[in-house]
Formats: structure tokens, C-alpha cells, sequence
């Protein structure tokens, strides 16, 4: 069972570089979200989507740009890499009947070190 | 605005010890409560769940209690094992924005269990 998958699992940037982190899932589930997790912060939330071809701002969007054109898949953007968003992504879904009480499934993320 | 908190880590306890890991939340509304477990190098996964007041959710040995009246959602274990050992989230869902269901996250407890 493949659940969510994210690639790619680790990757160094240099200032300014852009890149595309990706998110599958396989569950048909209509929710998705970016999170990142920083010592002592917990988890904060990028940005999300409620289903294909939207997307909305979390708590810490600035700097990130997403894109859900097909349900199974979640693409989080840097286009000017800074040192600031050096952290580990993780990428996590949902769906079902009673959303308020479903659980979100997470990747097993991507380390990322801005140089 | 929703929030969690729990207790501050790094926790170390020997193998059979009792395990009580502290969590209250600030909701508006009816939140659902999360354990989410994260084993070193891995994404989150969820522990345990409780919907309402009064449910108890269970899993692996590990129990929490909804407590509406103290607004808290602590995690206990009677014997934990070396394998326990991992960095625990609280967290809350409501459904926020546009119906978004996101999940607010406790900063995480560090959980070291030695032989």
C-alpha cells in the first residue's frame, strides 16, 4: 500500500534556485496538505487544497506556491529558494464521509537544506 | 484561534515505566483530538483518536481520554518498551476555512525509553 508518496526524499538548494517538491496519493482522498517542521515548532501548515484544482493559504504560506490540476497529486513550489525555508516537508491527505473526524495520512517527507 | 500545547521533552523514562504525556487544547466549536506518533527518519502517523466528550481512543497499548471540561487530551501508556521511543503530537481538527479540516499541532514531545 503506497498511501502518500512524496519524492524527492532529500535535497540541497543553492540562494535562489527554484524546485518542485511532489506529492502523490492513491487513496482518492479529495483533501491535501504541505506542512513544514521546524525544531520546536511542530508541524505548520503551507498551504492545502479541498479538492482538485483548488488551493488555499495555511499559516505560513509566503515563499510557497501549490498546484493540485489532477486529485491524486500536490505540487509545492519554491521559486527563489532562502536559507529560511530550509526544513523537512511533509505532504498529508484526507477524505471520507465525516471529515471532521478523519485522519490525515503524511509522506514520509523531504529534507530540504538551502545553501 | 485554535491552539495545542503540550508538554515540553525531551521525556526519558526505563522500559516498563509509566508514561503520561500532557495535552490541552483551545477550540472554538466541537474539535476532534489526535495522537500522531513520529518514529525517527518517518512521516507522522496517527496514534489514536477521540471525536467527542468522554471518548476514549486506544491503540498499541496507549490510551487518551476527551475531557471536555478541562479541555484536555492526555496520553498515558502503564508499560512503555524501548520501541515506544519516538516524538508524540497532539493535535485538533475543526473545520476551519471553506470547510478545510485542518489540523493544529502541539510542538511535540520527545519520548526516550531506555532498557
Amino acid at each position: 500500500n503506497a498511501g502518500v508518496t512524496q519524492t524527492p526524499k532529500f535535497r540541497v538548494l543553492k540562494t535562489g534556485q527554484s524546485m518542485t517538491l511532489l506529492c502523490a496519493q492513491d487513496m482518492n482522498h479529495e483533501y491535501m496538505y504541505w506542512y513544514r517542521q521546524d525544531p520546536g515548532m511542530g508541524l505548520r501548515l503551507i498551504h492545502y487544497s479541498v479538492g482538485e484544482g483548488t488551493t488555499a493559504k495555511g499559516e505560513v504560506p509566503d515563499g510557497y506556491n501549490v498546484s493540485r490540476l489532477k486529485k491524486q497529486n500536490f505540487l509545492l513550489g519554491l521559486e527563489s529558494a532562502a536559507p529560511s525555508q530550509t526544513s523537512v516537508y511533509f505532504c498529508a491527505s484526507s477524505g471520507g464521509v465525516h471529515l471532521s473526524n478523519q485522519p490525515q495520512h503524511f509522506g514520509d517527507g523531504t529534507r530540504l537544506s538551502i545553501l | 484561534g485554535n491552539s495545542v500545547t503540550q508538554m515540553e521533552g525531551p521525556v526519558t523514562l526505563s522500559e516498563e515505566a509509566f508514561l503520561t504525556i500532557n495535552c490541552t487544547y483551545t477550540a472554538t466549536g466541537y474539535p476532534s483530538l489526535f495522537w500522531y506518533v513520529q518514529y525517527p527518519g518517518e512521516g507522522l502517523q496517527l496514534l489514536l483518536k477521540a471525536t467527542k466528550a468522554d471518548d476514549k481512543g486506544s491503540n498499541k497499548g496507549f490510551e487518551a481520554t476527551y475531557r471536555k471540561e478541562t479541555t484536555s487530551f492526555h496520553l498515558e501508556k502503564g508499560s512503555v518498551q524501548v520501541s515506544d521511543s519516538a516524538v508524540y503530537f497532539c493535535a485538533l481538527s475543526d473545520s476551519g476555512r471553506a470547510g478545510s479540516y485542518q489540523l493544529t499541532f502541539g510542538k511535540g514531545t520527545k519520548l526516550s525509553v531506555i532498557p
